[in-house]
This record gives C-alpha cells, structure tokens and sequence, in this order.
C-alpha cells in the first residue's frame, strides 16, 4: 500500500493564479481532510469529506475548493492563490472503525 | 478559542533525562492521538487512546477521561526523540490539533 500520497511536494504560485493540489489514498478509507500547517498555529482544518460526493468546509475554507468523485481521490483546489495562503499542506485519511489518521508528507506551498 | 492545549511549548533536554509533555482538552472525544513529526518531515501517529494507557518501546501514553487530560512520557531519551509531539482528538467527523510541543534532546 502507497498509503496517502501528495503531489506537489513544493510549490511556487504568483498572486492571483490558481491550482490544484493533488491527494490519494489506497486504504479505501471513508474520511479524508485536508489541513494548512503555520508557524505557532498548529494543524488547521480547511475541508473534509465523509465520503464519495459528502464534503465540508472546516475552520479555514476561505480561497479553497473541494470535491471528491471516489474514495481514493481529494483534491484541494486555491482559486485565486493569496500571499496569506503561503503554508504547508497536509492531507489526512482514516476509517471510522478505527481512527488514527494516515498523512501525505505534505506540499510546501509559497505564494508570491 | 483552543480545543486542545499543549504543554511545554518547547523542551531542551539532556539525553537519558525522563520527559513528559501534557496535553488538556475541552470537548468530548471518541480518542485522543500523539502524532510525532520531525524536522522537514511528514506527520506520523505514536499512539491512539480513549482510556487507561498505552506503552510502545520508551513512550508512554495516558489519558484521564474525567479530567480530559493526556500525557506523553519519554523514557530514556535520546537525540533521534528530537521532534515536534502534537495532541489530537477526534471528536467524530473532525480532528482539534494542539500547537505541538518542540523537543530537543542534546547529547
């Protein structure tokens, strides 16, 4: 097993473009997140998904798009990338039968 | 407002000193989990707990659900125990993190 995978794992945007970051996993796990790490700020929570087609924002959805076709794929959309979006991107999965969660080794994002 | 409260922020020890770094939450919660995540590096879980106490080699868990608070113990440390110790808790479809505690072990 792959685990969970993330691609990029670094990343330059100018202000204003957008992209999307890439998330994967292969342990048919139902529950995925994603989180933006800042210095003194812990792991926050921008949007999870309980399963194919259920998503919802967190504590930081604000600049960010998601969706989630399958159970495998969770892509993290920046639509209009922000200096305050520079940040290290984590992104999460577990099964509610035993949740421990399983993380992508991130994507360090810089936005100029 | 924090859900989850972390302490010591950072720690310097030195190497075989025994460290405890707590953790203290205020909602309700199905587990509590210690992550470890080194320099530069991914996140990985250490223990998942929601009751009593759990040992892997040097490191020790326990929670008190009564006054929903958490320890992490390392025994005998070392310097590759250098990293940053975040608390978690899931309380059903999300997870609260803690700051993390930076630990630092000189040799």
């Amino acid at each position: 097993n792959a685990g969970v995978t993330q691609t990029p794992k670094f990343q330059v945007l100018k202000t204003g473009q957008s992209m999307t970051l890439q998330c994967a996993q292969d342990m048919n796990h139902e529950y995925m997140s994603w989180y933006r790490q800042d210095p003194g700020m812990g792991l926050r929570l921008i949007h999870y998904s309980v399963g194919a087609g259920i998503t919802d924002q967190g504590e930081v959805p604000n600049g960010y798009n998601v969706s989630r076709s399958t159970t495998e794929d969770f892509p993290l959309r920046l639509l209009s990338a922000a200096p305050s979006q520079t940040s290290v991107y984590f992104c999460a999965s577990w099964t509610s039968g035993r949740p421990q969660q399983y993380f992508g080794p991130g994507t360090r994002l810089t936005v100029t | 407002k924090n859900e989850v409260e972390q302490s010591p922020q950072n720690l310097t020890a030195q190497e075989g000193e025994f460290i405890t770094i707590n953790c203290s939450y205020s909602v309700g919660i199905s587990a509590l989990h210690w992550l470890q995540q080194h320099p530069g590096g991914g996140i990985v879980s250490l223990f998942m707990l929601s009751s009593g106490k759990k040992k892997h080699g040097r490191l020790i868990a326990t929670i008190n659900i009564q006054e929903k608070h958490s320890s992490l113990h390392i025994t005998a440390s070392h310097p590759r125990d250098s990293a940053v110790y975040i608390c978690a808790v899931n309380t059903g479809n999300q997870f609260y993190f803690g700051t993390g505690t930076s630990l630092t072990v000189i040799p």
